[in-house]
C-alpha cells in the first residue's frame, strides 16, 4: 500500500538538542498525525492536525500541517532521554483509510 | 476511558495453523483497523470496520479476514500461517471513520515457526 515518504530515517541527537522530521506525500491529505512508538509498545497518538496552514503544540512537540497539504513536519524542543523511539506520521483523505511514514528512529544521548 | 485492548499480546504459531485475534475498541468508537507491522515493510493496512461493514481492505491475500461485531469488537484472522506473517498486529479505532483521530492498541505480537 501506499506509505509516506518520511525523513530522517534515524537521528542520534544530544540531550537539550531541537528535533525536526518531516513527512512528505504526492497525495492531498486532509489530517495528519503524528505518532510515537516504544519497542513492543502500540503507537500513541502525540498530535492530530486538520487544517492546511494548522500549528500544533503538544508541550515540547508543534507540528503543522502543510499549506500545500502534502506534508507535515514535528519538532521536538529540548529533547529529553525519554523522546526515544520511532515517531510516525499518518495521513488520511476524506473518509479513506490512513496511511503511514515508514518512520524515524530517534536516539537522545545524555 | 479504558483504550484499545488487543489479546492475546503474545502468541506463538506453526506454519499450517491459523490464528485469531481480538481487539475491543475505545467505548463509542465505531471504526475499527487493522494493521501489520514488521521491521522491513513498516505499518501495512489490513482492512477497515464500521458499523460490522468491511469499508476498506488492503493489499493482503485472502488467508487474512476479520470481521466486527455489534458491540463493535473486531477480530481478525488468519488461516495457513506462513513464516512471513510473523508481526505486530495493531488494532486502532476511531470514533468517526471521517475525520478520525485513530488510537491504537498495545498490539499482538504473532511469531510463527
Amino acid at each position: 500500500g501506499q506509505q509516506l515518504n518520511q525523513s530522517p530515517q534515524s537521528m542520534f541527537i544530544q540531550e537539550g538538542e531541537d528535533v525536526s522530521m518531516n513527512c512528505t506525500s504526492s497525495s492531498i491529505f486532509n489530517t495528519w498525525l503524528w505518532y510515537k512508538q516504544d519497542p513492543g509498545e502500540g503507537p500513541v497518538l502525540l498530535i492530530a492536525l486538520y487544517k492546511a496552514g494548522e500549528l500544533t503544540s503538544n508541550g515540547r512537540l508543534t507540528a503543522q500541517f502543510g499549506i500545500t497539504r502534502k506534508d507535515s513536519f514535528l519538532n521536538i524542543s529540548a529533547s529529553i532521554p525519554s523522546d526515544v523511539g520511532i515517531y510516525f506520521c499518518a495521513g488520511q483523505k476524506a473518509g479513506n483509510q490512513f496511511y503511514f511514514g515508514t518512520g524515524t528512529s530517534l536516539t537522545v544521548i545524555p | 476511558k479504558a483504550g484499545v485492548t488487543q489479546t492475546p499480546r503474545y502468541l506463538i504459531k506453526t506454519r499450517g495453523q491459523q490464528v485469531t485475534l481480538s481487539c475491543s475498541p475505545i467505548s463509542g468508537h465505531r471504526s475499527v483497523s487493522w494493521y501489520q507491522q514488521t521491521p522491513g515493510q513498516g505499518l501495512q493496512f489490513l482492512f477497515e470496520y464500521f458499523s460490522e461493514t468491511q469499508r476498506n481492505k488492503g493489499n493482503f491475500p485472502g488467508r487474512f479476514s476479520g470481521r466486527q461485531f455489534s458491540n463493535s469488537r473486531s477480530e481478525m484472522n488468519v488461516s495457513t500461517l506462513e513464516l512471513g506473517d510473523s508481526a505486530l498486529y495493531l488494532c486502532a479505532s476511531s470514533a468517526d471513520r471521517a475525520t478520525g483521530e485513530l488510537f491504537f492498541g498495545e498490539g499482538s505480537r504473532l511469531t510463527v515457526l
